[in-house]
């Protein structure tokens, strides 16, 4: 099972600002999830990257998809408080289980 | 609602006691996965149905859990003997088989505190 990093652990911002949260690997990715997830909620699915150097938009979020298929970004544009919850990068390179990194925690306050 | 549900969403048990977990999949899919998270952790992966067979359950924790889909509809996870480390959120997700990328629709989850 390949480690997933995400960075930053935690991100505390105010409303209407812009943030990037990074998800990367060692390994290469057969394709890459997001997820979000609401304290005491389990995770909603964002998007699924799949080819290199895809990028895909969900309003106000932009998905990047590393040429190499190594490394991802979610980049927020400005930030609602809305937005704040765990952002979770995963993998499905077993074609059965999600594999996920840790998360990166968001607060946006008004 | 035709997401994922889950049943309790809480459940608070002395050591020792057993406790069963109930999901409810999205109706059409024929694959249900059960996983765990701890408190700043991802959730980590147990074990997956195809319909009713248990394809994968070499990653659940230990002999104390089980989980069965009878029906292939919808499942449930036991853990008996409950111990404090037992203590997380069980997730639970379903998706269908021919779906390319393994996108996974999960429930609420289950709550579980173990005192």
């Amino acid at each position: 099972t390949q480690l997933l990093e995400q960075s930053p652990q935690f991100l505390s911002i105010q409303e209407g600002e812009n943030l990037t949260v990074y998800c990367n690997s060692s390994s290469v990715f057969s394709s890459l999830q997001w997820y979000r997830q609401e304290p005491g909620e389990g995770p909603v699915l964002l998007v699924t990257v799949v080819t290199g150097g895809e990028v895909k938009k969900l309003k106000r979020l932009t998905f990047q998809f590393g040429d190499a298929r190594k490394d991802s970004s979610l980049h927020i544009t400005a930030a609602q408080p809305g937005d704040t919850g765990l952002y979770l990068c995963a993998d499905s390179n077993s074609g059965y289980a999600l594999n996920f990194g840790k998360g990166t925690s968001l607060l946006v306050t008004p | 609602d035709t997401g994922v549900s889950q049943d309790p969403r809480h459940k608070i048990t002395k050591r020792g006691q057993n406790v069963t977990f109930r999901c409810d999949p999205i109706s059409e899919h024929n694959r249900l996965y059960w996983y765990r998270q701890t408190l700043g952790q991802g959730p980590e992966f147990l074990t997956y149905f195809q319909n009713e067979a248990q394809l994968e359950k070499s990653r659940l924790l230990s002999d104390r859990f089980s989980a069965e889909r009878p029906k292939g509809s919808f499942s449930t996870l036991e853990i008996q003997r409950t111990e404090q480390g037992d203590s997380a959120m069980y997730l639970c997700a379903s998706s269908l088989k021919r779906d390319t990328y393994n996108e996974q629709f999960f429930g609420p989850g289950t709550r579980l505190t173990v005192l």
